[in-house]
């Protein structure tokens, strides 16, 4: 099992770029989760989905900020015109989908506005 | 809404002492997931413990935590600190799935 796969674990782009992360869950997993940390919000919940659907996003900014899962193995966080404030390592977690059930944090995307 | 608070940023020990990282929440929730998540530098959070059950003990790598709802308290405990729990300590709540962090605590172990 390789656990919850990031790419790519590091990012730079300038301000005003797109930006895309993808996160490959652990096989099996119905559930998936994006989070961000950062050193001053600490960690915060962005969005998830359970059997690819979309569940929950109210930790979206409602601009820029877009996630989908195309299928049960990836989904992607895009962030449209970047800014600084955006700078952040971005975590994907998945689990069984059951209530309380560990989430497998992956090792995350750094991403860097310049 | 949900929240949890943990009251030290930044805990610093020395070798054998015991540890207790303070971890209180609030939700509306009657049976909320309570979590301790342990990230050591350059790494992603991994889970430590976990609970659901009221006044029972949980344990796991010599820590150990006991969900308190009377007192919305879930601290973490462990008797002699080692170098290697030098790390970082967020207490997470759930009431399904999506996991509420706290602000975290850093714990420095000493020689």
């Amino acid at each position: 099992n390789a656990g919850v796969i990031q790419t790519p674990r590091h990012k730079v782009t300038g301000k005003g770029q797109e930006a895309t992360l993808w996160c490959e869950p652990i096989s099996g997993h119905s559930a998936v989760f994006w989070y961000r940390q950062t050193i001053v919000q600490g960690l915060e919940f962005l969005t998830y989905f359970r059997n690819q659907a979309p569940i929950d996003d109210s930790g979206m900014p409602k601009e820029r900020f877009s996630a989908q899962m195309p299928n049960q193995s990836h989904s992607t966080l895009k962030i449209q015109s970047t800014q600084p404030q955006d700078s952040a390592v971005y975590l994907c977690a998945s689990s069984s989908g059951g209530a309380g059930d560990t989430q497998y944090f992956g090792p995350g995307t750094r991403l860097l506005v310049l | 809404g949900d929240s949890v608070t943990q009251t030290e940023g930044l805990v610093t020990l020395t070798e054998g002492l015991p540890v207790m990282l303070n971890c209180t929440y609030q939700t509306i929730y009657s049976n909320p997931f309570l979590f301790w998540y342990v990230q050591h530098l350059n790494e992603s959070p991994r889970l430590l413990l976990k609970s659901f059950t009221d006044n029972k003990r949980t344990e796991h790598q010599g820590f150990h935590a006991t969900l308190h709802k009377s007192s919305s308290s879930f601290h973490l405990q462990k008797s002699s600190a080692q170098l290697s729990d030098s790390a970082l300590y967020y207490c997470a709540l759930s009431d399904y799935n999506v996991l509420y962090f706290g602000s975290g605590t850093k714990l420095t172990v000493e020689p």
